[in-house]
């Protein structure tokens, strides 16, 4: 099943701080970051696994909680550049390179 | 060190037509993933192959869709006889192996506009 992103869409400006949450139905072995810039492909912002391990990005961080099967993304000091579409995608596999199903998106764009 | 590449990056068809979209992976992954945008939505998950096999194909559509990821050569997703909602953003990932989750490497995709 997809998981459920919120907000839809967020302006900031340039400064300003931003959460977006990704929730899913289904246990999750791991939730999956990208972000997508308009015509462009998607790319990978952070992972975190079941267990607490988390490999990203140096000033994006994320939570995952696992009971609730929710993953939060923390933009902190937003930057014209963190203008964008997030997409959160989870996966249920620990089998590794697993498929995943990606939510709709959050529209993010910051403002000078 | 190339990423993930595909061809064509736009393609017109007719309807009645066939598409087929190429994917390179990056070198070294032998994992490769299709999928589908339409506008304004999400990435969703069509198929996974490895070399000559296929691992998962629950997002395929049951006809006119095929994919295959020969032991030598790019993967191929092969749309037979395109309709108008095949129009989308067809997106190929890569990743290096089985074993842990990891990231996904994206292609810039490509554009299928079916007239």
């Amino acid at each position: 099943q997809q998981p459920v992103q919120s907000p839809q869409a967020v302006i900031l400006r340039e400064g300003e701080d931003a959460v977006i949450n990704c929730s899913s139905s289904k246990a999750l072995y791991s939730v999956h970051w990208y972000r997508q810039k308009h015509g462009e492909a998607p790319v990978f912002l952070m992972i975190l696994l079941k267990g607490g391990e988390q490999k990203g990005h140096e000033k994006i961080s994320a939570s995952f909680n696992e009971k609730k099967q929710q993953s939060s993304l923390y933009l902190t000091a937003s930057q014209l550049s963190y203008s964008g579409t997030y997409f959160c995608g989870t996966g249920d596999s620990q089998g590794g390179s697993e498929k995943l199903v990606f939510g709709k998106g959050t529209k993010l764009t910051v403002n000078p | 060190n190339a990423g993930v590449m595909q061809n064509p990056r736009h393609l017109v068809r007719r309807r009645g037509q066939e598409a087929r979209l190429r994917c390179s992976p990056m070198k070294g992954h032998s994992h490769v993933y299709w999928y589908r945008q339409l506008p304004e939505e999400g990435l969703k998950f069509m198929v996974y192959l490895q070399k000559e096999n296929i691992i998962d194909e629950s997002g395929m559509p049951k006809e006119r869709f095929s994919a295959e990821f020969p032991k030598e050569g790019p993967s191929i997703l092969r749309i037979q006889q395109v309709v108008r909602g095949d129009s989308a953003a067809y997106f190929c990932a890569s990743s290096p192996r089985r074993g842990r989750a990891g990231e996904l490497f994206f292609g810039e995709g490509s554009r299928l506009t079916v007239l």
